[in-house]
């Protein structure tokens, strides 16, 4: 049964300071995804990444997978206010198969 | 942008009552599905729809739960006795055919069972 983990589940930054979330899950896949959520919101994408070795990166933010060591790491430079939410990585093993999701990290950027 | 749209955005249902959230998947799209999320807690799939039929479905994904693609373009989600453990945000997404295409969410159906 595929696992997703995400950590850390909690992170609070200063604005400014760079920071990564790791996302490891349990069984061998090259589709990864990275959402982000604000609260009581719905689920906006913000990467896919469907590669060994895949980077991808929009604005503060880049995200990259080894399906290798089954690890994707989505990386904050220089955090400002606005990037706070909870972040979620999810996992699936064919097109038109469920994702399964980690347990999302909750970010906050304090001033 | 093309968007996946649900209705209603927010809906109050005694338990033991049958409610139908309903889902407008983007036109192209193949594969449709539904996840919850219990208030604070991860995205839980429930099931995923493809050529009219279920193609994958969870152990939360019970005899109480249903889908259907009634006219081409709805899909829709019916709980037949909602139970309070039902309350949750729920949420309709859809994707194309082909591996370069992730998943659209819809903006969730928000359900409390009192």
């Amino acid at each position: 049964e595929l696992k997703v983990e995400q950590n850390p589940l909690f992170l609070s930054m200063q604005e400014g300071k760079n920071y990564t979330i790791y996302c490891n899950y349990s069984t061998t896949s090259d589709r990864l995804y990275w959402y982000r959520q604000d609260p009581g919101k719905s689920l906006e994408s913000l990467f896919v990444l469907l590669s060994n070795g895949a980077v991808k990166q929009e604005g503060r933010l880049m995200a990259s997978l080894d399906t290798k060591a089954r690890l994707s790491t989505l990386h904050i430079t220089a955090a400002v206010h606005d990037l706070s939410a909870t972040y979620f990585c999810a996992v699936d093993i064919g097109v038109g198969n469920k994702l399964v999701f980690g347990a999302g990290t909750i970010l906050r950027v304090k001033s | 942008e093309p968007e996946v749209t649900q209705t209603p955005s927010h809906q109050v249902t005694q338990m033991g009552q049958e409610v139908i959230l309903r889902c407008v998947p983007i036109s192209n799209h193949l594969y449709f599905y539904w996840y919850r999320q219990i208030l604070g807690q991860k995205v839980e799939f429930l099931v995923s729809f493809y050529n009219n039929e279920i193609s994958e479905k969870s152990e939360i994904f019970d005899d109480q739960f249903s889908v259907e693609r009634p006219d081409g373009s709805n899909f829709t989600l019916k709980i037949r006795s909602t139970k309070l453990e039902d309350s949750a945000m729920y949420f309709c997404a859809s994707s194309r055919q082909g591996a370069n295409y992730g998943y659209t969410f819809g903006s969730g159906t928000r359900l409390t069972v009192v």
